[in-house]
């Protein structure tokens, strides 16, 4: 079975860089077929699709976050990293990562297993 | 970029059938997943492609899209199964994946 464990600082504060690591288990972060994504969820609301990242390093970002965005993936120890510019307070939320299964792309994937999420507040 | 509306939410008497709707412009030509999150927790893929299930879920939870509507069924509901649902897509037009904004399915 595989498990998903975000970490990272809970609290960042507003103009930094928040940076959450996803650790993956019970499975290759590096096996073909399979993206590895993080959402976020604010408080109260609904799931917004961050982006994602392939073990080869091919990476897909919301467009609304891009030019604050990077995702990147480590092979080597099994881990796939965000990183978020220039933080706010709307940036505020429950970060989750993702394996996502399918041809994201082209025709379609989902999210088939899920981290527990971990809470990043922005403020001073 | 493409949109997915939900209703906001949905009551079912346990053992009665709930109908969570999704809907987008000519959503039947997109596959369509649906996840469960209950409160409190991580949410769980309960139908991908619009119909399958994945291991460990319940018959009792099925998917159908067609036309402009996609819709997630559960039927003898339970009250374990008051949570939020969210539905989905990839829109290979814009190249953005996209959540309808949820749910809440109450049990009375």
């Amino acid at each position: 079975q595989v498990q998903l464990q975000e970490s990272g600082p809970g609290l960042v504060k507003p103009s930094q860089t928040l940076s959450l690591t996803c650790t993956v288990s019970g499975g290759s972060i590096s096996s073909d077929g399979y993206y590895w994504s993080w959402i976020r969820q604010h408080p109260g609301k609904g799931l917004e699709w961050i982006g994602y990242v392939y073990h080869i390093g091919t990476t897909y970002y919301n467009p609304s976050l891009k030019s604050r965005l990077t995702i990147s993936v480590d092979t080597s120890k099994n881990k796939f990293s965000l990183k978020l510019s220039s933080v706010t307070a709307a940036d505020t939320a429950v970060y989750y990562c993702t394996r996502t299964l399918g041809y994201c792309s082209s025709t379609s994937c989902y999210h088939e297993y899920w981290g527990q999420g971990t809470l990043v507040t922005v403020s001073s | 970029s493409y949109v997915l509306t939900q209703p906001p939410s949905v009551s079912v008497a346990p053992g009665k059938t709930a109908s969570i709707t999704c809907g987008g412009n000519n959503i039947g030509s997109k596959s369509v997943h649906w996840y469960q999150q209950r409160p409190g927790q991580a949410p769980v893929l309960v139908i991908y492609y619009d119909s399958d299930r994945p291991s460990g879920i319940p018959e009792r939870f099925s998917g159908s899209n067609s036309g402009n509507t996609a819709t997630l069924t559960i039927s003898r509901v339970e009250a374990g199964d008051e949570a939020d649902y969210y539905c989905q897509v990839w829109d290979s037009s814009s190249d953005q994946g996209v959540f309808g904004g949820g749910t809440k399915l109450t049990v009375l």
